[in-house]
């Protein structure tokens, strides 16, 4: 158990709706990444928080956001969803700003289906 | 840019022979290197990682690998496998700048036979 928690485990939903997806950090770590494993992408950088603030961001579209919250749990937004949004997506904290620095601890990740 | 490439999809192994999994990476600065290992529906595991220093970099689970910059390399050794090892294997490059990232190649899933 890594100490990252992510919610819901599972999620179904149709094309064109809305999802959120949530993310508790190991406690005591600032840093929230957020990733899409899918077969044909493999595992792909989303977005990193630090601390409230935007550090980082990767290939994310823009109909994705995020956001992460004075307690340090983020939520990852989808939305206007499309069949290729389906995927794993992974959360993992880490105590440092520095992505190549810090270990980052990976949750077991949420995984999304659009029918 | 960085870009991390793994040959091959699935690596088959007996139990008690060597494990072999190849990463060729790009950067164009000195790079951070990693390899997880992902077990069916968990989360990624950090492996090993190498830094600065030493380039033979031991891991936990009896892993271990070595940086060679004149090749770009970073494979992934284990002198003899265990059926426990069976999971996909990613190796990942990072930069230290300040919008540092993960580079993830696109992982080898290592199977054990009995």
């Amino acid at each position: 158990d890594s100490g990252v928690t992510q919610t819901p485990k599972h999620l179904i939903t149709a094309t064109g709706q809305r999802v959120t997806l949530r993310c508790s950090p190991r406690s005591g770590d600032l840093s929230v990444y957020w990733y899409q494993q899918s077969l044909d992408q493999g595992l792909q950088f989303l977005i990193q928080y630090y601390n409230g603030e935007e550090r980082a961001k990767g290939n994310i579209l823009e109909r994705f956001s995020a956001q992460q919250f004075p307690d340090l749990h983020s939520e990852l937004n989808l939305s206007s969803l499309e069949l290729g949004d389906s995927a794993l997506y992974f959360c993992a904290s880490s105590v440092g700003g520095t992505a190549g620095i810090y270990e980052q601890y990976f949750g077991p990740g949420t995984r999304l289906t659009v029918t | 840019a960085q870009s991390v490439t793994q040959l091959g999809s699935h690596v088959s192994v007996s139990e008690g022979a060597l494990v072999l999994l190849r990463c060729n990476y790009s950067s164009s600065v000195p790079p951070y290197l990693f390899w997880y290992v992902q077990y069916p529906n968990q989360g990624l595991q950090l492996l090993l990682k190498y830094t600065t220093g030493a380039t033979l970099v031991k891991g936990i689970n009896g892993f271990e690998a070595e940086f060679k910059k004149s090749e770009t390399s970073f494979h992934l050794t284990k002198p003899s496998a265990h059926m426990s090892d069976a999971a996909e294997y990613f190796c990942a490059v990072s930069d230290l700048g300040a919008n540092s990232k993960l580079t993830f190649g696109k992982g080898i899933t290592l199977s054990v036979r009995p």
